[in-house]
């Protein structure tokens, strides 16, 4: 299947960390990438990890992927507000996105 | 560098009527994907231009949906007569040929709603 499955919501204040999960399907998919949406903007690719690591960090964002339980996190540490939008996990199939529903995360101040 | 422009940014019609979006890439880029959004649910993969040419439209939701890329620039999506499950965020990325989905840009998006 093409499922790929995120929780739609996810409330934090202001100053701690964030973890938004997705489960994927596709055990075959290269990469997984996480994709974030501010309102009124278009989707911003945040970063991608390759399917044969399971953590890559960057700033103040980590990825982390357990192959084999096809689960993907993003962390996100020290939250802000403008960290405030959809965040989207992704993988690629034949040179296509399949994405997940999407995780709103609310900051609170 | 230009992005990848699209519009109108919202289009509100009746069901029935017809609607055209229009998505501009980035100069140079010969791939060009559509997608959309229903509304709280996931992004949904439409179709894949190559320049003119339309190298996959399996994500196609029926034959009321018509894309075109003539002369391999700029694309347009008709969708006539609109449904109201057709309301949602359409999506346009553009790429340059090879560099796959890690070279993606997307649009803003049209935020399309059928009443």
């Amino acid at each position: 299947g093409e499922d790929v499955e995120q929780s739609l919501f996810l409330s934090v204040r202001e100053g701690d960390s964030s973890v938004i999960n997705c489960t994927y399907t596709d055990s075959s998919s290269t990469y997984l990438y996480w994709y974030k949406q501010e309102p009124g903007a278009g989707l911003q690719l945040l970063t991608y990890i390759f399917s044969n690591m399971d953590m890559k960090q960057d700033q103040r964002l980590t990825v982390l992927l357990n192959k084999k339980d096809k689960h993907l996190s993003l962390r996100i540490a020290d939250t802000q507000t403008g960290d405030s939008a959809i965040y989207f996990c992704a993988e690629s199939q034949a040179g296509k996105l399949i994405f997940g529903q999407g995780t709103t995360l609310q900051v609170k101040p | 560098e230009a992005g990848v422009t699209q519009f109108p940014s919202h289009s509100v019609i009746e069901k029935g009527q017809t609607v055209t979006l229009r998505c501009d890439p980035i100069s140079g880029h010969d791939n060009l994907y559509w997608y959309r959004r229903v509304m709280g649910k996931e992004i949904k993969f439409l179709l894949h231009f190559v320049k003119e040419s339309k190298q996959d439209e399996s994500g196609m939701p029926n034959n009321r949906f018509l894309a075109e890329r003539t002369g391999g620039t700029y694309s347009t999506l008709k969708v006539q007569p609109a449904e109201l499950e057709d309301s949602g965020v359409y999506f346009c990325a553009s790429s340059h040929e090879g560099q796959g989905v890690r070279g993606y840009t997307f649009g803003s998006g049209t935020r399309l709603t059928v009443v």
